[in-house]
């Protein structure tokens, strides 16, 4: 089975960093990927890692160390319409997903 | 293209009704999922297919079916609804010939009551 950890809530100010961290143990790992998902829609990509290392992409970036199962995604110069669930979800077998709980951020101004 | 489509959008059950959920993409893409999301819950998934004609189970498909004629569609049955089915359910698809990534269809919202 795949087994999934990420932190529930997280509260940052407007123009702050906000860091994401996702743990995983799992079998048949292909990589890892991030979602962002608003309260009543459906998740949309925000990220892919496969290999060892970080990722950027504008404000966004997300790193993977596969010998440590563990993952972050890192959020820059907040916006209030960066307030939304983030899913860590990992690839595995004919390329399904395994999902964590989310973490739901929340910018204040 | 119109991506990954769903319908209906909305639908309340009474316990032991049946109905199916239908999920339609345009972009010719093998593989496509199933999935139903709990309140403040990651996605679990339901079942997938790898092609027409091809569906294996998920983590949790019990209470569920589906089938494969077409590359296009992918419908999820359910036979006797029970108020553990009361959830969201999104559909995804991806070409694994090109990507590793899933799109998401615009979920459908279904209560069993």
């Amino acid at each position: 089975g795949q087994n999934i950890d990420q932190p529930t809530e997280m509260t940052a100010t407007e123009g702050a960093i906000v860091q994401i961290n996702c743990t995983y143990q799992t079998s048949g790992f292909n990589g890892l990927f991030w979602y962002q998902q608003h309260a009543g829609e459906a998740p949309t990509f925000l990220s892919y890692n496969v290999l060892d290392g970080l990722e950027e992409k504008g404000r966004f970036s997300s790193f993977l160390s596969r010998s440590k199962g563990y993952s972050y995604l890192l959020l820059k110069e907040l916006q209030m319409k960066d307030s939304a669930s983030y899913l860590c979800a990992v690839s595995f077998n004919d390329y399904k997903l395994s999902f964590g709980a989310g973490t739901t951020v929340t910018v204040r101004a | 293209n119109a991506g990954v489509t769903q319908t209906p959008k909305f639908r309340i059950l009474k316990i032991g009704q049946s109905m199916t959920l239908q999920c339609a993409q345009d972009m010719n893409h093998n593989y496509m999922y199933w999935y139903r999301q709990d309140p403040g819950m990651g996605l679990k998934l339901i079942y997938y297919s790898v092609g027409a004609g091809i569906t294996d189970k998920g983590e949790v498909p019990n209470g569920y079916n589906v089938s494969r004629s077409t590359t296009e569609d992918f419908p999820l049955r359910l036979e006797l609804a029970a108020p553990s089915q009361t959830s969201v359910y999104f559909c995804a698809s991806l070409d694994s010939s090109s990507t590793d990534t899933q799109y998401f269809g615009p979920g459908t919202r279904l209560t069993v009551l």
